[in-house]
């Protein structure tokens, strides 16, 4: 059964500072999900990773995909307060596993 | 374009009454999911619909669960008899067919909260 791992599950950090959030995956899959959700609200997509090595770039965030590692990374460079939000990724085709979600707060 | 709308948006209802939840996916999308968090816990999977029949209801907890997509648009998700541990917020998502050009990529709605009392 495929299991998808966050790290880590709550993080604070100051604005304009840079950190990685981990997600891990138990089976071979080639399509990784981020998602973004803000208090209340729906969940909103943030990148699609396709492929091994693929690697999406939309503002101060940016996700990479090692499909041989079963992992994908999403930085965040010179973290503002509106990135505070719950990340999650999701695995698979169809029949979608999501991770745990970590919640970002960034403090001003 | 319309998103993904569900409703109720928040249903407090006791132990034992019957509470039915809908999803309106986005108009084209066949595939239609449900999900549930728990008190923060992962959004765990539910079912799957593909038009109007069940492709994957795995994840659906137990027989008091009852999920149906009549004539493969908008989708009820009902709960009968409510447990204590049935709260929690219910998602639903839906997605064009997984072809050429299509990601697979989820448009969620905001969620319907149930709180069993």
């Amino acid at each position: 059964e495929l299991k998808v791992e966050q790290n880590p599950l709550f993080l604070s950090m100051q604005e304009g500072k840079n950190y990685t959030i981990y997600c891990n995956y138990s089976t071979t899959s080639d399509r990784l999900y981020w998602y973004r959700q803000d208090p209340g609200k729906s969940l909103e997509s943030l990148f699609v990773l396709l492929s091994n090595g693929a690697v999406k770039q939309e503002g101060r965030l940016m996700a990479s995909l090692d499909t041989k590692a079963r992992l994908s990374t999403l930085h965040i460079t010179a973290a503002v307060h509106d990135l505070s939000a719950t990340y999650f990724c999701a695995v698979g085709t169809y029949k979608y596993i999501f991770g745990t979600g970590t919640r970002l707060k960034v403090l001003a | 374009e319309a998103g993904v709308t569900q409703f109720p948006s928040h249903s407090v209802i006791e132990k034992g009454q019957t509470v039915t939840l809908r999803c309106d996916p986005i108009s084209g999308h066949d595939n239609l999911y449900w999900y549930r968090r728990v008190m923060g816990k992962e959004i765990k999977f539910l079912l799957h619909f593909v038009k109007e029949s069940k492709q994957d209801e795995s994840g659906m907890p137990n027989n008091r669960f009852l999920a149906e997509r009549t004539g493969g648009t908008y989708s009820t998700l009902k709960v009968q008899p409510a447990e204590l541990e049935d709260s929690g917020v219910y998602f639903c998502a839906s997605s064009q067919t997984l072809t050429r050009g299509y990601t697979g990529e989820l448009f969620f709605g905001e969620g319907s909260r149930l709180t069993v009392l």
